[in-house]
């Protein structure tokens, strides 16, 4: 059974930072695209950023290139995101997700809160 | 950025109705559309990929139709499980996008 569970969200003042983690199981982790996807209180969904099988190729949505850093660890079918700089509109559920070539998002975690509130 | 747009933002329907959800490219993304159910405090669930190919164990009232620019969810006969909100996402294209959404009630 695919498992996705974030990890190392909570409470962080403007400015700071915070790193997400996402233990992947039950299925080959290296064969497969990641991606974080976030959800704001009450709002929709939102791409963040995306990273190929051997990190070689990375994406990141407009409103958090520069400030947040996708990475995973292959050896340890983990996935990150370390995020700096925090404002108020990156509070959200972060959603760590695998992508399937042609055919979106196939298996979501449940969520992590990041809340940025001073 | 390709923009999603969906129509209605909420749908009223009654059980057993026919729900027809609209979602609109601002450019052609072929059939590189995927649609999501999400209901309340629960992640997203992949329903269709490639605009009109079904998950396997989901329900054959689920239908997707559509390319280009226009797509189109049906939902033939609404059960109270399917009382949710729906995304579509284009993956043509970097950055990912989603539509707003829409909300299908009772």
């Amino acid at each position: 059974e695919v498992q996705l569970v974030e990890s190392g969200g909570g409470l962080v003042k403007p400015g700071g930072s915070l790193r997400l983690s996402c233990a992947a199981s039950g299925f080959t982790f290296s064969d497969y695209s990641m991606n974080w996807v976030r959800q704001a209180p009450g709002k929709g969904l939102e791409w963040v950023s995306s990273i190929s099988t051997r990190s070689s190729y990375i994406y990141y949505a407009d409103s958090v290139k520069g400030r947040f850093t996708i990475s995973r660890d292959n050896a340890k079918n983990s996935l990150f995101l370390q995020m700096t700089g925090l404002r108020a509109e990156d509070t959200a559920v972060y959603y760590c997700a695998r992508a399937v070539p042609a055919a979106g998002i196939d298996y979501w975690g449940q969520g992590t809160l990041v809340t940025v509130s001073s | 950025e390709i923009v999603m747009t969906q129509s209605p933002a909420t749908l009223s329907v009654s059980p057993g109705e026919r729900a027809t959800l609209s979602c609109r490219a601002s450019q052609s993304v072929s059939s590189n559309l995927a649609w999501y159910q999400q209901k309340p405090g629960q992640a997203p669930r992949l329903l269709i990929y490639g605009a009109s190919t079904r998950v396997t164990g989901i329900p054959a009232r689920f239908s997707g139709s559509g390319s280009g620019t226009d797509f189109t969810l049906t939902i033939s006969s609404l059960q109270s499980e399917d009382f949710a909100v729906y995304y579509c996402q284009q993956y043509k294209d970097w950055p990912l996008t989603f539509g707003g959404g829409t909300k299908v009630e009772i």
